[in-house]
């Protein structure tokens, strides 16, 4: 079946710029999580959904960074007035129940912030 | 909250030696330890993983050992080729109050031929 999709996959923003990153999880999946991943580093947990309820956002390093899942199906993530230090991957990922189960990773949305 | 630390961060090895990466964690309620692979440009990819009830997982050549009195785990390659060549990532699962996997900073292993 199909995986975890991201799109887009690259995206170039201007400093101050508002991004929206879109993440597909695979279908049936209840858990939904964001990672963001610095050139070099493991992933960093932003935050976690159970269906539409957001449980965990102790990761979002700041209150420009948003994230929703409306229906409990597909997540968007946005950065608002994006910086420099924005820059990485940003990784989702979804699991068929709570975190104990494997997590599918999606191939990631590269943000360039200039 | 949980921290975990990966050693080494890069290893080199001749094709048909074996690879260990070591890990160890600090919450002592963590009780999920995944591997991913993670090949440049690539999205992580589970290789192994093993639960807390469990001393030690086998997969071909694939192997994961954990000392939960220790609070570490490892990841034993065996008869490595140079398709294991990647990142390693080893990561926790807090299970009290959160689901979320806490990462290593990942080892670059290079299989030479």
């Amino acid at each position: 079946g199909a995986g975890v999709s991201q799109s887009p996959r690259y995206k170039v923003a201007k400093r101050g710029q508002d991004v929206a990153l879109r993440c597909d999880p695979i279908s049936g999946h209840v858990s939904l999580f964001w990672y963001q991943q610095a050139l070099g580093q493991g992933p960093e947990f932003l935050t976690y959904f159970q269906n539409e309820a957001q449980l965990d956002k102790s990761g979002l390093p700041s209150d420009r960074f948003f994230a929703e899942r409306p229906e409990g199906s597909v997540s968007t993530l946005k950065i608002q007035r994006t910086q420099q230090e924005d820059s990485a991957v940003y990784l989702c990922a979804s699991s068929l129940r709570t975190g104990m189960d494997e997590q599918y990773f999606g191939p990631g949305t590269r943000l360039t912030v200039t | 909250g949980e921290n975990v630390e990966q050693h080494p961060s890069t290893l080199s090895v001749q094709e048909g030696d074996s690879a260990v990466i070591k890990c160890t964690y600090s919450d002592s309620a963590s009780n999920y330890f995944p591997w991913y692979k993670q090949e440049l440009g690539k999205r992580p990819q589970l290789i192994i993983d093993i639960r807390s009830n469990v001393g030690e997982k086998k997969d071909q050549r694939i192997a994961v050992t954990l000392n939960k009195t220790a609070k570490h785990f490892s990841l034993h390659i065996t008869e490595t080729q140079p398709e294991d060549s990647a990142v390693y990532f080893c990561a926790a699962s807090m299970t009290l109050g959160g689901t979320a996997l806490i990462f290593g900073k990942g080892t670059t292993l290079s299989v030479s031929s």
